[in-house]
């Protein structure tokens, strides 16, 4: 099955300074991958996503890259804030099947 | 817009009783997922429904069951709770091979 490592676990930033989470995927046949937002107590919110025919997706100030050959995808936050402060889950799924985890990243943006 | 519903929002039970979790998907969404997320973990995938009929099955001990009724509510059923079991259950919901929205889930607490 597939598996998904995510780095770092931990995160600090400065505010309005940029945060970069990694993720790697194992299912070369994995063709989306979207990005969640959890704080505490919530459930897991989408931020952004992206599928297997696009390198690059940008939504105001949050990117997404994927690079298909080295089965690596990232996620970029730009101009950071407080309120961006939150488990960060990276995802893969290959076609119909079940959206497969990362391990998780908290990032910390401190005022 | 309307999201993924699941009740109760809290659960206490103690040790060998059972629980029933609900889920009531967003309109017109055919596929539901179950997840189980312990403290400080990425969500697990436990099992998914798509058209009313199990679709996937992930980790999911013999002594859950679940199922999706006909206007496509899910329920999740436990029995011979452990302590173990304590953790928080999301339920996410989708169009079919689109993206998942995930509901603010279930704190159930074994004692």
């Amino acid at each position: 099955g597939e598996n998904v490592e995510q780095h770092p676990s931990t995160l600090s930033v400065q505010e309005g300074d940029s945060a970069v989470i990694k993720c790697t995927y194992s299912d070369s046949a994995s063709n989306y991958f979207p990005w969640y937002k959890q704080e505490l107590g919530k459930g897991p919110q989408l931020i952004i996503d992206i599928r297997s025919n696009v390198g690059e997706k940008k939504d105001q100030r949050i990117a997404v890259t994927l690079n298909k050959t080295a089965k690596h995808f990232s996620l970029h936050i730009t101009e950071t804030q407080p309120e961006d402060s939150a488990v960060y889950f990276c995802a893969a799924r290959r076609g119909y099947q079940k959206v497969t985890f990362g391990t998780g990243t908290k990032l910390q943006v401190i005022p | 817009a309307a999201g993924v519903i699941q009740s109760p929002r809290h659960l206490i039970k103690e040790k060998r009783e059972t629980a029933t979790l609900k889920c009531y998907p967003i309109p017109r969404h055919d596929t539901v997922y179950w997840y189980q997320q312990g403290p400080g973990q990425d969500p697990q995938f436990l099992i998914s429904f798509y058209e009313k009929m199990q679709s996937d099955k992930g980790s999911i001990p013999d002594r859950f069951s679940a199922q999706q009724f006909s206007d496509y509510h899910s329920e999740l059923n436990m029995s011979s709770l452990e302590l173990g079991d304590s953790a928080l259950y999301f339920c996410a919901s989708s169009p079919r091979n689109e993206k998942l929205f995930f509901g603010s889930g279930t704190q159930l607490s074994v004692l």
